[in-house]
């Protein structure tokens, strides 16, 4: 089974910037979503993006897909010293199962 | 406001101990997921339920076993811990038959085997 590939690994960035990160995958997807996890905590979704979607915004988050790169990004905007977690990407595969990349760690100075 | 809880978010066992590891979930979710995490190799899938009692193995079952006997509960079992099985455990919820679902996770567990 496929896995998403986030890069960069880790990002460090001050308060106020943009963060930017990006997600490959290599076979077709039907959605793909984000996810944030806090230190040492659970996942939380974040936001969902369709094949026939090719950009979606909530609130501060902007998350593109483009399905003939077969790669998508997260970004960020205005970013606070509470963005500061791992952001994973996932896939689906199997009807009712996610796949997740390795994340990628975001610290935000304040 | 939906919910996934997990037993314990710290555990520290010795090698051999039979470990129980539980999850509930208050969303009337017909699947339930467990996950270990580390550093370095992500969220691997470890057990799959879709149902009560129905069960399906994950990327990386060996030394683990579950149990689902009601729709709420999802127990992960660690029949002989070993110290190759510390890590963060995760479980997670969804609805069935869709993968736009998305899955709800619990606080995770952090087992220590020693």
């Amino acid at each position: 089974s496929q896995q998403g590939e986030e890069d960069p690994q880790a990002l460090s960035i001050q308060e106020g910037e943009n963060a930017t990160m990006n997600c490959s995958y290599k076979t077709s997807i039907n959605n793909l979503q984000w996810y944030r996890q806090n230190s040492g905590r659970g996942l939380v979704h974040l936001i969902l993006i369709r094949s026939n979607e090719r950009e979606k915004h909530s609130g501060r988050l902007r998350v593109t897909l483009d399905t003939s790169k077969k790669s998508s990004s997260l970004l960020i905007t205005a970013s606070r010293a509470a963005d500061t977690a791992s952001y994973f990407c996932a896939l689906p595969y199997n009807t009712d199962k996610l796949i997740f990349g390795t994340g990628t760690r975001l610290q935000v100075f304040p | 406001d939906v919910k996934v809880t997990q037993s314990s978010r710290y555990l520290v066992k010795r090698t051999g101990e039979k470990v129980f590891l539980e999850c509930v979930q208050d969303m009337d979710h017909e699947n339930m997921f467990w996950y270990r995490q580390d550093p370095g190799l992500g969220l691997r899938l470890i057990y799959f339920s879709y149902d009560v009692k129905m069960k399906e193995k994950g990327d990386i079952p060996e030394g683990y076993s579950v149990s689902r006997e009601k729709k709420e509960r999802f127990s992960l079992i660690l029949e002989s811990a070993s110290t190759n099985q510390t890590s963060m455990y995760l479980c997670a919820s969804s609805l069935v038959e869709s993968s736009y679902n998305e899955q709800f996770f619990g606080p995770g567990t952090r087992l220590t085997v020693l």
